[in-house]
Formats: C-alpha cells, structure tokens, sequence
C-alpha cells in the first residue's frame, strides 16, 4: 500500500537552523497540501499545488517558510531560521484533482525547535 | 474564531457504550470528512460528505451531514477500545481547496 509519506518522522533542530522535510504522495494524485498542527489544536492550511504550481499559500506561511513541487511529484518544506514557535507537526496530504473533497494524509513530520 | 467548532472537547466512556460527537458552524461548507488521529501519526480519513441531510454509515459509526450544510454528527454504536482516539471533523468551502478542521473530540473507550 504506497499511502502518502513523509520524511523524517522526527526533527530537533536549535534555534536558528535551517530544516527541510520531504512528502511523496499517492502516485498518481496530483494535488498536494501542506499542514501545520500544534498540540491541542487541528491542523492548520499552509500551503497547495496543482502538479508542480503553488496555487495557494496561508497567511501562517511567513517569509522563512518556502514550498517547492519541482516535478510536479514530491514536494519539500524549508523552514529557514526556525524559532520555538515552529515546533509541530507538519502534516502532507495529497488527493487528485476530481476528488478534491478526499485528502490523504501521511504520518507527519514532528518538529521540535530547542 | 474556530469556523468548526467541536464538541465535546473530551469524552470518557466505558466499552459498550453509545456516544455522539457534533461538528458545528454558522458556515455553509460544500463537504466535510471525518477524520481519526492516533498520537504521533497523522489523520486517517474515515468518511466524506457532500449532500444536505446525506447520512453514511461504516460498520458502527453514522455519519450524518446537516440538511443546511451547516454541521455534522459522528455516532458510535456499542463503542469499543479501538475506537480511542482525536476524531477531527474537517470542512471545504466552496470556492476554496483548503480543508478548515475542528480542533477535535478526544475519545477514550475503557475495557
């Protein structure tokens, strides 16, 4: 079963660093959808594309976060000069364009920011 | 402001049990899923909705999506310990292709 992953599973960064973590989606969807969840909330809408064009970025998505979808199938999430308050979990789901109701989700990415 | 507000926030039953969870907003949404989260892993999808008054049923749990679009119900028949887990409801507008989530019913079923 190839569902949506996410890579790492885990990240502890300090203050400061740079992090990138990687989604690969369901083969043969072409939709791709960043989340952020924090502790005791619901994930939250960062970022989407549609193959490898960013449609749609969050207000949450300051200027240190940058989406990439290069080829138009696995997508990466840099976070630049992270801060404590980055720490989640950053969650990738992926969907096709005729379902666009259905979004898969993968297992996250957990990041703590020391 | 929450647009999805859940509810209850927590809830601890004994296995056997009946329970309700409610999903509610003075939006209109053009779908809305039911999701379930086991800590530290993300969101299984457990049903869409998309149609007025539309009830769906997955072995114990039924589904239902409000007549106005407005809200939603999950209830769970004879719950059992598996069933522990945040079960978050989630909303797409028309016109968008973000989904919105509610920040969740966390369940508890005890042996």
């Amino acid at each position: 079963d190839t569902g949506v992953s996410q890579d790492p599973r885990h990240k502890i960064t300090k203050r400061g660093q740079n992090v990138t973590f990687r989604c690969d989606p369901i083969s043969e969807h072409n939709r791709l959808y960043w989340y952020r969840q924090t502790l005791g909330q619901g994930p939250e809408f960062l970022t989407y594309f549609q193959n490898e064009a960013q449609l749609e970025k969050s207000r949450l998505l300051s200027d240190r976060f940058s989406a990439e979808r290069p080829k138009g199938s696995f997508s990466t999430l840099e976070i630049q000069r992270t801060e404590q308050g980055d720490s989640a979990m950053y969650l990738c789901a992926s969907t096709w364009s005729g379902s666009k109701d259905t979004q898969y989700f993968g297992p996250g990415t957990r990041l703590t920011v020391l | 402001t929450q647009l999805l507000e859940q509810s209850p926030q927590f809830l601890s039953i004994q296995e056997g049990e009946n329970l309700t969870v409610y999903c509610n907003s003075s939006s209109v949404f053009s779908s809305l899923q039911w999701y379930r989260q086991e800590p530290g892993e993300g969101p299984v999808l457990l049903v869409t909705v998309v149609t007025g008054g539309e009830v769906k049923k997955l072995k114990r749990l039924t589904f239902q999506f409000g007549d106005a679009r407005k809200d939603s119900s999950l209830h769970i028949t004879a719950a059992q310990p598996g069933d522990t887990g945040l079960y978050l409801c989630a909303g797409r507008k028309g016109g968008s292709e973000k989904l919105v989530f509610g920040k969740g019913t966390k369940l508890t079923v005890n042996p």
